[in-house]
């Protein structure tokens, strides 16, 4: 079965400072992988979305994360934090239709902000 | 606008009580999740369906149950033999292979 880790339940980063996020992911074949944002009680939202046409992929706000194959990593990254950066967020693995197309979630990880 | 509604958004259930949460999608997709999120774990699925009249169990199905009678409808029952129902529900839609999934704003069902 395929699984998805993501490094740190929680990162504090200042504002003005690199986010990277970490996601590990194991498959035997190259999957569909996605980051999504969450913030308090509400769904979650997609960032980006890597389907193998560039292994760097530029999403929302600002993020970017790269796919490295030989690593199975799929790190979301973004330049600069800003205070509205502060939220949820989760890396997400799908093998397609054979699978049902079925999201397998990392753990997620909390984004703290300071000021 | 296009997307996914459900509810209620909390959910207030007494123990041995069955309780159906609601997901309804305008996006015309076909494929429907329920996904539980509960703090530290992540998301995990519940059930999901490719296809109207079919659904499939996913990896934490007991005590659980869903129908899906018609493309933009995928309601989930919490039964009374879900030990331990309180969490986060969130319904999720996508239209196939490769591509994201967009989720609903989640239901917070908490036991009392």
């Amino acid at each position: 079965a395929q699984s998805v880790t993501q490094l740190g339940s929680h990162v504090s980063v200042s504002e003005g400072a690199l986010v990277l996020l970490r996601c590990n992911y194991s498959s035997s074949v190259p999957p569909y992988l996605f980051w999504y944002v969450q913030y308090p009680n509400q769904g979650l939202q997609l960032l980006l979305k890597y389907t193998s046409a560039a292994t760097l992929v530029k999403g929302i706000n600002g993020f970017e994360a790269e796919f490295k194959k030989s690593e199975t990593s799929f790190h979301l990254t973004k330049p600069s934090a800003h205070m509205s950066d502060a939220a949820e967020y989760f890396c997400a693995v799908s093998k397609g239709e054979a699978a049902g197309n079925k999201l397998t979630f990392g753990g997620g990880t909390r984004v703290l902000v300071k000021p | 606008d296009g997307g996914i509604t459900q509810s209620p958004k909390y959910l207030f259930r007494k123990e041995g009580q069955n309780v159906t949460l609601s997901c309804e999608q305008n996006l015309n997709h076909d494929a429907m999740y329920w996904y539980r999120q509960d703090p530290g774990q992540g998301l995990r699925l519940i059930y999901y369906s490719q296809i109207v009249n079919d659904f499939q169990k996913g990896d934490i199905a007991e005590g659980y149950s869903v129908s899906r009678e018609k493309k933009e409808s995928f309601p989930l029952t919490v039964t009374s033999a879900q030990k331990n129902p309180t969490a986060f529900y969130l319904c999720a839609s996508s239209i196939g292979t490769g591509r994201e999934a967009f989720f609903g704003q989640g239901t917070r069902l908490t036991v009392v």
